[in-house]
């Protein structure tokens, strides 16, 4: 199946910077989802997207639905600790579709 | 808030055992989905399954089976397990197309195949 290109695959970074990750496909989605999944756990939802250039915030979380219908982005302010993990998208036609995932990592 | 259940965290088996994962979701949707999740390849889609008793193939459904006697519960089975099956199992569901275009996963089952 048709995978996602997530990017970027991996980041570190210092605590309290800024934090952006973006999801290109080539087809047209209807809903773009990101999700955090920490290490040994299932994905949880971060956001849901429906409509091309909707933005959406969860707290520190913002994430936009590309007006080409074809990416999403997810940004992440003043990182701290506790957002480490893996962030993957996914988009939605005929079937979901997922991201490989972003690993993130914040420096104390 | 919707609650998918995987009932075991953390399995370790034996090759050629027959090894049965178990998924309950509590919000009556129709779709659940099974899905492998390896490092460097994402989620891979086994099975999924749109009502009592159907289900189809995903990408990946070699070595694989599922059953959905009941709405709540879709079960993935490895008739006979083997080394490269060991990985990260993860149950989905997604209520009616008219509704909710989202997929709530399970914590996931960690499966190892010695």
């Amino acid at each position: 199946g048709q995978q996602l290109n997530q990017s970027p695959q991996s980041m570190f970074i210092q605590e309290g910077e800024d934090v952006s990750m973006n999801c290109t496909s080539s087809s047209i989605f209807n809903t773009w989802l990101w999700y955090k999944q920490d290490p040994g756990e299932g994905p949880v939802l971060l956001i849901a997207l429906y409509k091309a250039g909707e933005l959406t915030s969860n707290g520190r979380l913002t994430a936009q639905f590309g007006i080409t219908r074809k990416d999403s982005f997810l940004n992440i302010s003043a990182s701290i600790p506790s957002d480490v993990g893996i962030y993957f998208c996914a988009g939605r036609s005929d079937q979901f579709y997922f991201g490989t995932g972003t690993s993130l990592t914040v420096i104390p | 808030d919707v609650k998918v259940t995987q009932s075991s965290r953390y399995l370790v088996k034996r090759t050629g055992e027959k090894v049965f994962l178990e998924c309950v979701q509590d919000m009556d949707h129709e779709n659940m989905f099974w899905y492998r999740q390896d490092p460097g390849l994402g989620l891979r889609l086994i099975y999924f399954s749109y009502d009592v008793k159907m289900k189809e193939k995903g990408d990946i459904p070699e070595g694989y089976s599922v059953s959905r006697e009941k709405k709540e519960r879709f079960s993935l089975i490895l008739e006979s397990a083997s080394t490269n099956q060991t990985s990260m199992y993860l149950c989905a569901s997604r209520g009616p197309d008219l509704g909710e275009n989202i997929q709530y996963f399970g914590a996931g089952t960690r499966l190892s195949v010695l």
